[in-house]
């Protein structure tokens, strides 16, 4: 069975702090994707990464950089220089295949940001 | 513009009633997703559909049907049977393995 742990419930920030979000997963398959996703107050979900098992490397977008470490099951998402619109709930995702056979995503409980001016 | 759209946006159900949300992507995604959210819960997937007729349960399908007669159109019928049918529930698309595109949502509330 496939799990994901988002442990932070809620982090308040000031702006322009720095903020990372973590997210540990649980995957016995050995090719796996995984996801960020913000949800902003009117709560459609937005897609901001997709990672493949076999891609360890960083990578930054803008404000936004991402840490993937297989060795500690860990995908953590990191906004530098925070800003209010950055305030959203993020959620983390694990896209694997279920015992049916089928392409399905598994997500954390998300982390409610709020970004205080 | 391609996108999946979701309607209605706000939908009210008296006690015993079943009620159907709408689902529609114009993205050609195979596979498309019904989730439900409750307040500060994660997504549960409720039903979903990797092809044309063919569906499948999710973690959370009791009091739930669906139908995928058209590629793009994967309604969801929440029926009486559902106990606490109350929550936000999510509509996404995807291609094969890659990234899913959410809905904005329908917000059902039961009266």
């Amino acid at each position: 069975a496939q799990k994901v742990t988002q442990a932070q419930t809620e982090i308040s920030v000031v702006e322009k702090e720095d903020v990372t979000l973590d997210c540990v997963y649980e995957t016995r398959d050995t090719t796996y994707y995984l996801f960020w996703y913000k949800q902003p107050p009117s709560g459609e979900l937005v897609f901001l990464i997709r990672r493949n098992s076999f891609d360890e490397q960083n990578e930054i977008s803008g404000r936004y950089s991402w840490n993937f470490q297989k060795s500690t099951s860990s995908f953590n998402f990191t906004i530098t220089a925070s800003q209010v619109v950055d305030s959203a709930v993020y959620f983390c995702a694990l896209g694997g295949y279920s015992g049916a056979g089928s392409y399905q995503l598994t997500f954390g409980k998300g982390t409610k940001l709020s970004v205080i001016p | 513009d391609g996108g999946i759209t979701q309607s209605p946006k706000y939908l009210f159900r008296k006690e015993g009633q079943n009620v159907t949300l709408s689902c529609e992507q114009n993205l050609n995604h195979d596979a498309m997703y019904w989730y439900r959210q409750d307040p500060g819960q994660g997504l549960r997937l409720i039903y979903y559909s990797q092809i044309v007729n063919d569906f499948q349960k999710g973690d959370i399908a009791e009091g739930y049907s669906v139908s995928r007669e058209k590629k793009e159109s994967f309604p969801l019928t929440v029926t009486s049977a559902q106990k606490n049918p109350t929550a936000f529930y999510l509509c996404a698309s995807s291609s094969r393995l890659n990234e899913q595109f959410f809905g904005p949502g329908t917000r059902l509330t039961v009266l």
